[in-house]
């Protein structure tokens, strides 16, 4: 079956401008988690998503991060005024139920800002 | 609070060499642990896991024994192949709590002919 797709593979963003990035998770799939991989910090947990609801959002680094997730499937996480520090690979997950459940990551979205 | 330690990287190994990259947690409660694997120019997948003490997670020749006395989760296969380069993270999520996977930093793997 078809597994976690993201949109776009790659963005390149100027600083100061928003971006907004997209998941498709697993069909039939309930939780869905976004994390952030980069050189500096390795994969961090950014935010968890059961159903439309987000019991977790410690991970969001700022206040110019947000994400929604609607009809309990496809999320977009949303980064206003881009800075450079932003520049990372953003991962997206999802699992069939929350909890220690294996969660099954997408390819990934690359985004630069210059 | 919640983290996971694996051995620093790079690792270079021979083809048909024994493998052993070490992880280490510390985690408020009972965890469940992972091993990822990221190769080159693709995503994360899911490499094994163990639920609870004294589980061994298995996969592809891998294997790794979940030890709650020393909380390890250290990674073992017997004879690698140059087709074992990768990048392999450590992880664990708590069954209660927060319900995000910790990663350890990730060691790169590379495996020589």
């Amino acid at each position: 079956g078809a597994g976690v797709s993201q949109s776009p593979s790659n963005k390149v963003t100027e600083k100061g401008k928003d971006v907004e990035l997209r998941c498709d998770p697993i069909s039939g799939h309930t939780a869905l988690y976004w994390y952030r991989q980069s050189l500096g910090q390795g994969l961090e947990f950014l935010i968890y998503f059961q159903g439309n609801s987000a019991p977790d959002k410690s991970g969001l680094p700022s206040d110019r991060f947000s994400a929604e997730r609607t009809g309990g499937s496809v999320s977009t996480l949303t980064i206003q005024r881009t800075q450079q520090e932003d520049s990372a690979v953003y991962l997206c997950a999802s699992s069939l139920v929350s909890g220690a459940d294996t969660q099954y990551f997408g390819p990934g979205t690359r985004l630069t800002v210059l | 609070g919640d983290s996971v330690t694996q051995m620093e990287g790079p690792v270079t190994l021979s083809e048909e060499a024994f493998l052993t990259i070490n992880c280490t947690y510390t985690a408020t409660g009972y965890p469940s642990l992972f091993w990822y694997v990221q190769y080159p120019g693709e995503g994360l997948q899911l490499l094994l896991k163990a639920t609870k003490a004294d589980d061994k997670g298995s996969n592809k020749g891998f294997e790794a024994t979940y030890r709650k006395e020393t909380t390890s989760f250290h990674l073992e296969k017997g004879s690698v192949q140059v087709s074992d380069s990768a990048v392999y993270f450590c992880a664990l999520s708590l069954i209660q709590g927060a319900q995000k996977l910790v990663f350890g930093q990730g060691t790169r793997l590379t495996i020589n002919p």
